[in-house]
């Protein structure tokens, strides 16, 4: 057990459709990043904050949002929803948010749109 | 792109030899970091090598970094079926905070 935690596990909806992925870092961790994995893309870093401020941005679509509140925990919103992006959602996290550490990651939201 | 890239695709063994994967990466790096995922599962982080380190043992597991050749390989010795996973190789680009995934060998372990 990492001690980062995803909810939910798992999330089936349709297109268009809206939906709110939420992630609580590991105690203590400041940082938090989230990713993509799908089968045709691998593992993709999609956006990275610390401690409430968005660090670093990586292939993250403009219909994706992310924040990261004062308790830490993070949410990414992922709107007008599209079969493609079926995949799986990581969130990890690590203490100082630079990419010398090691980050720890959740289990997984593994979302399908249909 | 992917900053990494993971050589063989897929490497089937039995139980008892060993396993060895490669990476290679395209620009500098601060370190290079080796994870573990179980199908549909989160990664596991299993070593980190620095850029002034040439190799690194943990357990059954050792390490080389070539930066000369922007490679490193992961060796598992002595497999066992519980070591059936999907290793990746990840790089912090110099400056950067994030890492950088490679596409991932798939390592199945014939009991």
């Amino acid at each position: 057990d990492s001690g980062v935690t995803q909810t939910p596990k798992h999330l089936i909806t349709a297109t268009g459709q809206r939906v709110t992925l939420r992630c609580s870092p590991r105690s203590g961790d400041l940082s938090v990043y989230w990713y993509q994995q799908s089968l045709d893309q691998g593992l993709q870093f999609l956006i990275q904050y610390y401690n409430g401020e968005e660090r670093a941005k990586g292939n993250i679509l403009e219909r994706f949002s992310a924040q990261q509140f004062p308790d830490l925990h993070s949410e990414l919103n992922l709107s007008s929803l599209e079969l493609g992006d079926s995949a799986l959602y990581f969130c990890a996290s690590s203490f100082a948010g630079t990419g010398q550490e090691t980050q720890y990651f959740g289990p997984g939201t593994r979302l399908l749109v249909l | 792109s992917q900053q990494g890239e993971e050589d063989p695709q897929a490497l089937s063994i039995q139980e008892g030899e060993n396993a060895t994967m490669n990476c290679s990466y395209k620009t500098s790096i601060n370190n290079l970091q080796w994870y573990r995922q179980n199908s549909g599962r989160g990664l596991v982080h299993l070593i980190l090598i620095r850029s002034n380190e040439r190799e690194k043992h943990s357990g059954r597991l050792r390490v080389t970094l070539d930066t000369s050749k922007k490679s490193s390989s992961l060796l598992i010795t002595a497999s066992r079926a519980a070591d059936t996973a999907s290793y990746f190789c990840a790089t912090d680009l110099t400056g950067a905070n994030n890492l950088f995934f490679g596409t991932g060998t798939r390592l199945t372990v014939i009991p």
